[in-house]
């Protein structure tokens, strides 16, 4: 079975472009969660998403990040204008809730570089 | 979300069991107690969760005190692919996973 997939892999951007990282979840899975990997803060939630619909976006550092979920197979995490401190590797997750067990699956992220 | 306290790194020898204790002294009667692992340059992988009984899969076993205020993951004989920073994260309503520092475990030839 396909897992969750990450596009692009790698990204190496100038500081001020835009950048858009993307997100297939698997497939049947109700809930797609963003997190971000740093050295200085470990591994953060973003923002959540059930069933397509935001539900806890206050993980997200600041108007510069938007998430969207247009349909239960796509997301996108969109930084614009990027800054050097983006820098990090950001992980989407996705799970089938299950009262009690909820296991979530990881992609193999997107290492994000701003320069 | 109750706070989990695991020690910074272990050590372990290949093909030998590998015990990583996790404490959570303020855990609520809903938590469940769940273990990830994150290998070098990929994603965070689920291991094993439980409730109050001790649980078995492929990967590994979780037992889990019987005052639930403490848990150990058991890898029955490390491989040097479980080399690994094994995370223990309690759930309770949140649906979201909130990471701590982890145990770094390595694993010796």
């Amino acid at each position: 079975d396909a897992g969750v997939i990450q596009s692009p892999r790698h990204e190496v951007t100038e500081m001020g472009q835009e950048v858009t990282l993307r997100c297939k979840p698997i497939s049947g899975h109700d809930y797609l969660f963003w997190y971000r990997q740093t050295m200085m803060r470990g591994l953060e939630l973003l923002i959540y998403f059930n069933n397509n619909v935001p539900i806890d976006d206050s993980g997200m550092p600041e108007d510069r990040f938007s998430a969207k979920m247009p349909n239960a197979s796509f997301s996108t995490l969109k930084i614009q204008p990027s800054e050097p401190r983006d820098s990090a590797v950001y992980f989407c997750a996705s799970s089938f809730w299950r009262a009690g067990s909820q296991p979530q699956h990881f992609g193999d992220g997107t290492r994000l570089s701003i320069l | 979300d109750a706070k989990t306290t695991q020690p910074n790194s272990m050590e372990s020898n290949e093909e030998e069991p590998v015990h990583l204790p996790c404490n959570h002294s303020t855990i609520s009667g809903t938590d469940y107690i769940h273990w990830y692992r994150q290998l070098p340059s990929q994603g965070p992988e689920y291991v094993i969760h439980g409730l109050t009984s001790n649980v078995n899969n492929r990967m590994a076993s979780l037992a889990i005190a019987e005052d639930r205020k403490s848990s150990t993951l058991i890898l029955h004989r490390a491989t040097l692919r479980d080399a690994a920073v094994y995370y223990c994260i309690l759930t309770g309503s949140a649906r979201q996973l909130t990471f701590g520092s982890g145990t770094q475990l390595t694993v010796l030839p």
